[in-house]
């Protein structure tokens, strides 16, 4: 059974700094894994997908990466800013049941001003 | 907005009551999920839709739990007889069949629910 655990669980930041967050999964079979936003009470918001094939995606001030065979992934957030708070998660879709996303339990990031 | 659009966002209870919720996928997107997420915990999957098709169920979704989507199009999921343990926020995506390698899900809102 796939398994996806992100450390830290809660990080604080002062505004301006670049951040690593980071997700690993315990079976390397997969097809892409996906990072996602949530803020309080709300939904997801996709936010980068790397494929299987792929070692990392870029979107802005956004950097993830994908090491399949050690069954990890980061996340680096750029220069850091209050807007960035928020919860991240990533996720997994397995070869063995690929119609589903496998979640980890997120990292709820704070951007201090 | 053509995202996805669920409703209600939230939905208050008695234990016992029935209640159904709905959701409106991108309107090309053939495929929908539902996914409940608790407090501190991401989102576990429950349901996934080709079409009018229910191709998947988790061994989460009870036997108090049916979800349709009739035509294709919006689906609905409801819970009889609720119970406190069903307060959670449910959580649809859609996605528009492609490779299993690119197929991004894009999620709505969701509906918190909360059982007295």
């Amino acid at each position: 059974k796939q398994e996806v655990t992100q450390i830290p669980a809660a990080l604080s930041v002062p505004e301006g700094e670049n951040l690593v967050l980071n997700c690993s999964f315990t079976d390397s079979a997969i097809y892409n894994l996906q990072w996602f936003r949530q803020d309080p009470g709300k939904g997801l918001t996709s936010l980068l997908l790397i494929q299987s094939s792929q070692r990392e995606q870029t979107s802005g001030r956004l950097n993830a990466s994908l090491d399949k065979s050690s069954g990890r992934s980061t996340l680096y957030i750029a220069a850091s800013q209050p807007g960035d708070s928020a919860t991240y998660l990533c996720a997994v879709r397995a070869l063995l049941g690929y119609s589903t996303l496998t979640f980890g339990k997120g990292t709820m990031l704070l951007v201090s001003p | 907005d053509t995202g996805v659009s669920q409703d209600p966002r939230h939905k208050i209870t008695k234990r016992g009551q029935n209640v159904t919720f709905r959701c409106d996928p991108i309107s090309e997107h053939n495929r929908l999920y539902w996914y409940r997420q608790t407090l501190g915990q991401g989102p576990e999957f429950l349901t996934y839709f080709q079409n009018e098709a229910q191709l998947e169920k988790s061994r989460l979704l009870s036997d108090r739990f049916s979800a349709e989507r009739p035509k294709g199009s919006f689906s609905t999921l409801e819970i009889q007889r609720t119970e406190q343990g069903d307060s959670a926020m449910y959580l649809c995506a859609s996605s528009l069949e492609g490779t299993a390698t690119n197929e991004k899900l894009f999620f709505g809102s969701g509906t918190q629910l909360s059982v007295l």
